[in-house]
């Protein structure tokens, strides 16, 4: 049982140039999340999903675009990489939306944008 | 605007007892979580607490009092593997977490 699986864990971006994190949950949950990690700062919501096929926009979701095509997978795509979007991104995923919705994370992916 | 505050740094001693505190300003409330993050790794989920009250889970407890908008996590008997960062969440009324900047705890020997 993995849990919640990030890729790739590490990366570095030029400006302008597009990449896509792929996160995928072997837990049967309906919910995904994206979120960045910055310091000095909060967890931040990108974008997220209820179900398959569906995606809502977060906290922070502009230069960020995602899919969930399949329940198990959650991509998240930076179309045109900028310096700001230097970050931690950790995906998410829960059971269910209402009372305690405990979120599992993955390990994490350090994205460098210079 | 929505806000949960929480001390940026904390130091203890090694088997000592030590008081996280949150405070939030949400719009609605559905719960409150804490989460343990270790540095360059995943945050894993401590507790949850929707009630007035405390809340005790082995040697680490969570408070919490929603007329005062307060939490507070307590670890006792603390261990050099405690040293890590401290989330504190807040559940609002759409069900969306907002997210304190955390608390990073050092243990000294």
């Amino acid at each position: 049982n993995a849990g919640v699986t990030q890729t790739p864990k590490f990366r570095v971006l030029k400006t302008g140039q597009s990449m896509t994190l792929l996160c995928a949950q072997d837990m049967n949950h309906e919910y995904m999340y994206w979120y960045r990690q910055d310091p000095g700062m909060g967890l931040r919501l990108i974008h997220y999903s209820v179900g398959e096929g569906t995606t809502a926009k977060g906290e922070v979701p502009d230069g960020y675009n995602v899919s969930r095509l399949k329940k198990q997978n959650f991509l998240l795509g930076l179309e045109s990489a900028a310096p700001s979007q230097t970050s931690v991104y950790f995906c998410a995923s829960s059971p269910r939306v209402t009372g305690a919705n405990v979120l599992t994370f993955g390990a994490g992916s350090r994205l460098t944008v210079l | 605007g929505q806000n949960i505050d929480q001390p940026t740094e904390m130091t203890a001693t090694e088997g000592a007892i030590v008081q996280i505190n949150c405070t939030y300003q949400t719009s609605g409330f559905n719960g409150l979580f804490w989460y343990q993050q270790h540095a360059g790794e995943a945050p894993t989920f401590l507790s949850y607490n929707v009630l007035d009250g405390l809340e005790e889970k082995g040697r680490f407890s969570s408070f919490l009092s929603r007329s005062k908008g307060y939490s507070y996590l307590l670890l006792k008997e603390l261990q050099m593997k405690d040293s890590a960062s401290y989330l504190c969440a807040v559940s609002d009324s759409n069900y969306q977490l907002i997210w304190g900047a955390g608390t990073k705890l050092i243990i000294k020997p």
